[in-house]
């Protein structure tokens, strides 16, 4: 499974646009990006999953260079609401094999 | 419709003692993943069942067992606890189907906080 890299933490304010990068620098050609979500005591929350190019939801943008090494996950106007642990996971889409491979995550703090 | 719900909610344990931990997936799901979260880290896999079978496990000791039943609801037993073993434990549910692209989109549940003294 693809190693990822990824800040430890990061500060904003509300209303800014956040951006946290992932790199993934041994990618395979049939891994998934995918990004997940998590507040304190609680399960993580699937936020948004791509391969390549870009990829939008109502939550989230997620922005995947041609050569796949990193990704950036974009979150627009963010709230106090968003303070959490953000995760990004690299795993292979043949198989059976969706277990989640989790790394330390980036804390987000957003600030009034 | 319910989500993933686990129980207990919290729970106290003695080193050397047996727990087991239960996990109900949201309703149309078929696969139960757990994970252990523990304290600062992010979650790490420690198996998955699908047709009542374990399909995947990560590197977690043969202590750690579980079951699935037919109504696709989970248990995790820990045996022979250990301090370490004092953490979060995520059940996550998902529904396979070999006609749908991969997804590693995962329902969590709200976890059970797991102390061992």
């Amino acid at each position: 499974l693809a190693k990822t890299t990824q800040p430890i933490s990061m500060d904003s304010y509300e209303g800014q646009e956040v951006n946290i990068t992932c790199s993934h620098n041994n990618i395979a050609t049939n891994d998934y990006i995918t990004w997940y979500q998590q507040f304190p005591s609680q399960g993580p929350r699937f936020i948004i999953q791509g391969y390549k190019t870009k990829v939008t939801n109502e939550v989230a943008s997620l922005f995947i260079p041609a050569d796949r090494k990193s990704s950036t996950l974009s979150l627009p106007r963010v709230s106090l609401s968003d303070t959490a642990v953000y995760y990004c996971l690299v795993g292979p889409n043949s198989g059976s094999a969706r277990q989640l491979t989790f790394g330390s995550g980036t804390q987000l703090t957003v600030l009034p | 419709d319910a989500g993933v719900t686990q129980s207990p909610t919290h729970l106290i344990k003695t080193r050397g003692q047996q727990v087991t931990l239960r996990c109900s997936p949201k309703s149309g799901h078929d696969t139960v993943s757990w994970y252990q979260q523990a304290l600062g880290q992010g979650p790490q896999f420690i198996f998955q069942y699908y047709e009542e079978e374990e399909r995947q496990r990560g590197n977690f000791p043969d202590r750690f067992s579980g079951h699935q039943f037919p109504n696709y609801s989970s248990e995790l037993n820990v045996n022979a606890l250990l301090l370490g073993d004092s953490a979060l434990y995520l059940c996550a549910s998902s529904f396979r189907d070999s006609r749908l692209p991969i997804s590693y989109e995962q329902y969590f549940g709200p976890g059970t906080r797991l102390t061992v003294t």
